[in-house]
């Protein structure tokens, strides 16, 4: 069974600085990996979507890469804002097109 | 404007009360999803579906029913809740299932007592 784990389960960083959130995931045959982001009291909105046959997705300051054989996606965010405060997630789909999910990572940037 | 809708967005019952909690998209998409979050737990998809007629168990799926009978409404059905039951809930579509962004509702929180 798939199983998703995100590290560190919360980050604080200072306003500007770069940053990389983890995810690793027990099966490798995955259909896609996808990030999300989810504003405290509010629902999720999508980030990146990667394909299984790609490395990485871009959008803006977000950059998500996807590295199967290791089992280990990152999502990048360049030059971090406060209102990047957020918890993010990424989440796993298979061939069938269930979609499991990790249990987080959340960021708080400090201005 | 392109939305997913649930209804209602706030649900107190009480134990063994069937309930149904209605999620509508208006931009024509094939998959449609139900999830469930919970503190400590996650995100938990509950059940899928790829298209009209077409649903599939996701995670946990135990102690509710869904049904595809149009495109655009993916109703999710407790026919018996428990306390267990108690969740946030989120339903979202894509245009395809594997390709495509997905869109969330705003949520349902639900307790049952």
């Amino acid at each position: 069974k798939q199983e998703v784990t995100q590290i560190p389960a919360a980050l604080s960083v200072p306003e500007g600085e770069n940053l990389v959130l983890n995810c690793s995931f027990t099966d490798s045959a995955i259909y896609n990996l996808q990030w999300f982001r989810q504003d405290p009291g509010k629902g999720l909105t999508s980030l990146l979507l990667i394909q299984s046959s790609q490395r990485e997705q871009t959008s803006g300051r977000l950059n998500a890469s996807l590295d199967k054989s290791s089992g280990r996606s990152t999502l990048y965010i360049a030059a971090s804002q406060p209102g990047d405060s957020a918890t993010y997630l990424c989440a796993s789909m298979d061939s069938s097109y269930k979609l499991i999910f990790g249990s987080g990572t959340r960021l708080l940037v400090r201005p | 404007e392109a939305q997913v809708t649930q209804n209602p967005r706030y649900l107190i019952t009480v134990t063994g009360k069937k309930l149904t909690v209605t999620c509508s998209q208006n931009m024509n998409h094939e998959y449609m999803s139900w999830y469930r979050q919970d503190p400590g737990l996650g995100l938990r998809q509950i059940y899928y579906s790829m298209n009209v007629e077409v649903t599939d168990k996701g995670d946990v799926p135990e102690g509710y029913k869904v049904s595809r009978k149009e495109k655009r409404n993916f109703p999710l059905i407790l026919e018996s809740p428990s306390p267990n039951q108690t969740s946030l809930y989120f339903c979202a579509s894509s245009l395809d299932a594997g390709l495509g962004t997905q869109y969330f509702g705003p949520g349902t929180r639900l307790l049952v007592l």
